[in-house]
């Protein structure tokens, strides 16, 4: 079974503090990496899109990177701000259509 | 074109009522999906199609569940005799088929709630 597993569930940081969420897939035979942001109660925000030949992508103060050999990819944001705040979704595509979620990182930036 | 519209953002209905939920994707993208995501929880695949062919359904996807998309552009989704665990938001996303870019626009999403 494709699955997909992010971790911590929640997260709590100062201001400015820079952090990393974690992303893993139990089948390594990914098509693309999507990391998505969702605000309560609203649909998803894409903010960085890896292809399985690449090994990271970056925007701003977000870089996501991808290690298919250890099935992980890991989104670190910079310089943390409140506005931030958020659920942070990892999702794989085996196939180029539909996409496999994870559970989510709940991340709050306290000012 | 400002994004993918999905219509209504709410929706309250007694168990066993039919709904339907009308999703309008960006105009040049080809691909259009459904998902489900209750609360908790990552969005869940429904199903999804390629111009006007229904080309993927998940088994979430009971025989009360029903989607179309009959000229390629925009795509309803109806769920009939609804029950309480079909509360949830309804969320619609679509991309473009291009060898480079498999990249995800998704909709705000339609919240159902079952009472």
């Amino acid at each position: 079974k494709q699955e997909v597993t992010q971790i911590p569930a929640a997260l709590s940081v100062p201001e400015g503090e820079n952090l990393v969420l974690n992303c893993s897939f139990t089948d390594s035979a990914i098509y693309n990496l999507q990391w998505f942001r969702q605000d309560p109660g609203k649909g998803l925000t894409s903010l960085l899109l890896i292809q399985s030949s690449q090994r990271e992508q970056t925007s701003g103060r977000l870089n996501a990177s991808l290690d298919k050999s250890s099935g992980r990819s890991t989104l670190y944001i910079a310089a943390s701000q409140p506005g931030d705040s958020a659920t942070y979704l990892c999702a794989v595509s085996y196939s180029g259509s539909r996409l496999t979620f994870g559970e989510g990182t709940q991340l709050t930036v306290n000012p | 074109d400002t994004g993918v519209s999905q219509d209504p953002r709410h929706k309250i209905t007694k168990r066993g009522q039919n709904v339907t939920f009308r999703c309008d994707p960006i105009s040049e993208h080809n691909r259009l999906y459904w998902y489900r995501q209750t609360l908790g929880q990552g969005p869940e695949f429904l199903t999804y199609f390629q111009n006007e062919a229904q080309l993927e359904k998940s088994r979430l996807l009971s025989d009360r569940f029903s989607a179309e998309r009959p000229k390629g552009s925009f795509s309803t989704l109806e769920i009939q005799r609804t029950e309480q665990g079909d509360s949830a938001m309804y969320l619609c996303a679509s991309s473009l088929l291009d060898r480079t870019n498999y990249g995800y626009t998704f909709g705000s999403g339609t919240r159902l709630t079952v009472v």
